[in-house]
């Protein structure tokens, strides 16, 4: 069975610093990685994801994660956040493109 | 374009009762979920389906009750409602590469 694990329930920044979600996951098989966003009281949305090629996903608004196998691991990073980014960020493992499994999450707050 | 639609946004319920939250997508997709996301503990598999007819159990199942009788509808039913079963309740449609997900139902258990 997979799992994600998510050791920073909150990240806390200034705007315009650089930021990292930490994740991992543990798999037997290969695996597809993705990352969520969760702004306040509204649901998911994907924000980027690995599924084979380039080891390294970025997103339109300037995240990008990079998939690392020998230490399995999907960070999520961006160099420079916005007030804007305040959300909670999830980290998700599937297998067979369907059961989504998910990390704790994790809440970044920007602040000015 | 709708997506997901979740019924309804908020509910409120003694214990012992039972309710339906609906979950319809437009997407034409296979493969449907639903999870509870709780404070800490992230989101959590209640139960999917692959297809209409075809149900199965997830991380979380015990309490809860699905069935798939078209493509665009998933229903989720509480049997009778426990307050353990307070949380915010997100059905999902498409798997991992294109999962959506609708905006919940926040479920309180008095």
């Amino acid at each position: 069975a997979q799992s994600v694990t998510q050791l920073d329930s909150q990240v806390p920044v200034f705007e315009e610093a650089p930021v990292e979600l930490r994740c991992n996951y543990s798999s037997s098989v290969s695996v597809y990685l993705f990352w969520y966003v969760q702004y306040p009281n509204q649901g998911l949305q994907l924000l980027l994801k690995y599924l084979s090629g380039s080891t390294l996903v970025k997103s339109i608004n300037g995240f990008e994660a990079e998939f690392n196998k020998s230490q399995t691991s999907f960070h999520l990073r961006k160099p420079s956040v916005h007030i804007s980014d305040t959300a909670e960020y999830f980290c998700a493992v599937a297998t067979g493109f369907q059961k989504l499994v998910f990390g704790t999450g994790t809440r970044l707050l920007v602040s000015p | 374009n709708a997506g997901v639609t979740q019924t309804p946004k908020f509910q409120v319920l003694k214990t012992g009762q039972s309710m339906t939250l609906q979950c319809a997508q437009d997407m034409n997709h296979e493969y449907m979920s639903w999870y509870r996301q709780d404070p800490g503990m992230g989101l959590r598999l209640i139960h999917y389906s692959v297809g209409a007819g075809i149900t199965d159990q997830g991380e979380v199942p015990n309490g809860y009750n699905v069935s798939r009788s078209t493509t665009e509808d998933f229903p989720l039913r509480l049997l009778s409602a426990a307050p353990s079963q307070t949380s915010v309740y997100f059905c999902a449609s498409g798997g991992g590469t294109e999962a959506f997900f609708g905006q919940g139902t926040r479920l309180t258990v008095v």
